[in-house]
């Protein structure tokens, strides 16, 4: 079955800076990537996704990549402010398979002021 | 829209005891599941429903039973509570099994002692 691998899982920024967090998965038929957000004692929320005919998707601060032949997506977060400071989720899915996502290990992303 | 609801928000069992996590969702969702979150290891997929009277099961199946009558609920039943399954447990639905976005609830915590 599908395996997620996420890295890294914590990560600490200065206001301002970009933030970066890269995942792997292990089936080539996956093809649905969606990047959650979560924040303290709430579930987790989509904040952007792709899917394996586009190559870059951008929603003004954050950008998602994906790299089909090396099976792996990353998310990138610009100028990052302390508000961001959450877990970040990548999953991974099948077409058909609607939300049985499979999730990576989560990267807890804090942003100092 | 309420969304996705999930009660008790905190539950504290005794090794042994049965209890019923309730979820339910008003957004007319047809793919509907339970997922479990430990530190450090993502979220895990228990059960998922296609639709009403169909449900399969996810990663981690064992210990919990799921039926899903009506379109709107998908309660996560534990028959004998054990100390394993001590977790955060989140519901989530989405439009289709083809339409992957997926809402989740606020999740329930639960501690078995």
């Amino acid at each position: 079955g599908e395996n997620v691998e996420q890295h890294p899982s914590t990560l600490s920024v200065q206001e301002g800076d970009s933030a970066v967090i890269k995942c792997t998965y292990s089936d080539s038929a996956s093809n649905y990537f969606p990047w959650y957000k979560q924040e303290l004692g709430k579930g987790p929320q989509l904040i952007i996704d792709i899917r394996s005919n586009v190559g870059e998707k951008k929603d003004q601060r954050i950008a998602v990549t994906l790299n089909k032949t090396a099976k792996h997506f990353s998310l990138h977060i610009t100028e990052t402010q302390p508000e961001d400071s959450a877990v970040y989720f990548c999953a991974a899915s099948m077409s058909g398979q609607g939300g049985k996502l499979i999730f990576g290990q989560g990267t807890e992303l804090s942003v100092k002021p | 829209n309420a969304g996705v609801t999930q009660t008790p928000k905190f539950q504290v069992l005794k090794t042994g005891q049965s209890m019923t996590l309730q979820c339910a969702q008003d957004m007319n969702h047809e793919y509907m599941s339970w997922y479990r979150q430990d530190p450090g290891m993502g979220l895990r997929l228990i059960h998922y429903s296609v639709g009403a009277g169909i449900t399969d099961q996810g990663e981690v199946p064992n210990g919990y039973n799921v039926s899903r009558s009506t379109t709107e609920d998908f309660p996560l039943r534990l028959l004998s509570a054990a100390p394993s399954q001590t977790s955060v447990y989140f519901c989530a639905s989405s439009y289709s099994s083809r339409v992957a976005e997926a809402f989740f609830g606020q999740g329930t915590r639960l501690t078995v002692v």
